[in-house]
């Protein structure tokens, strides 16, 4: 029969409230990581990083937590808006850091 | 900057027939990524660049594909012959690498190849 794809877990928030994404990744040598965010019908547009070396950066609206010891790594938006709806990657890398793994996704619905 | 441009952005073809994907990295950046996204493994590495040479080519699924880079500012991903299993989108990136600055690539719109 037809293979059937992945069903990519859904995380429902309403419009100004925070969003957590979560991420487990397997390789505990990854030293850089990277969360992308890709919207209907187009391509990955990326969010944030964070090296190995740090557990904890901020941008406009985002921060990455990362916790090596049990291999996590989230990222939570703050007011989150309708805009910010789409399909949430994170992507690991390392030693070679251009070789990214990317997860399979989590898909935010922000309800307004 | 306008960004990564690939084309064609949607390619029907039948399966035996060669498919040929486009991309034009943006200008000045010195890596190059093709990737390959399905519903069922998710978004994959399939070969990269860097100043016009392939670097890690392990994620080509067999010989069918071939990525050629002849200048740096064009790539082509070709499949011959394509098969009902390479429908998929097609993605091409590029990136500036600096130490300071981190490793981002820069995602295309994509090409939606379906092989019927």
């Amino acid at each position: 029969g037809e293979s059937v794809g992945l069903h990519l877990p859904t995380l429902s928030v309403q419009e100004g409230d925070n969003s957590i994404i979560n991420c487990a990744y397997s390789n505990s040598a990854s030293d850089y990581f990277i969360w992308y965010k890709q919207e209907s019908g187009k391509g990955p547009q990326f969010i944030i990083d964070i090296r190995s070396n740090m557990d904890k950066r901020q941008g406009q609206r985002v921060t990455v937590l990362l916790n090596k010891t049990v291999k996590h790594l989230s990222l939570q938006i703050a007011a989150t808006q309708p805009g910010d709806s789409a399909v949430y990657f994170c992507a690991e890398s390392g030693p070679d850091f251009n070789k990214f793994y990317f997860g399979s996704g989590t898909k935010l619905n922000v309800k307004p | 900057d306008a960004g990564v441009i690939q084309s064609p952005r949607h390619e029907v073809t039948e399966m035996g027939q060669e498919v040929t994907l486009r991309c034009k990295p943006i200008s000045g950046h010195d890596y190059l990524f093709w990737y390959r996204q399905t519903m069922m493994r998710g978004l994959e590495l399939l070969i990269y660049f860097n100043n016009n040479v392939p670097i890690d080519d392990s994620g080509m699924p067999e010989d069918r594909f071939s990525a050629k880079m002849p200048n740096a500012s064009f790539s082509t991903l070709k499949i011959q012959p394509s098969e009902p299993r390479d429908s998929a989108v097609y993605f091409c990136a590029s990136s500036l690498t600096s130490g300071q600055r981190g490793y981002e690539q820069f995602f295309g719109p994509g090409t939606r190849l379906t092989v019927l």
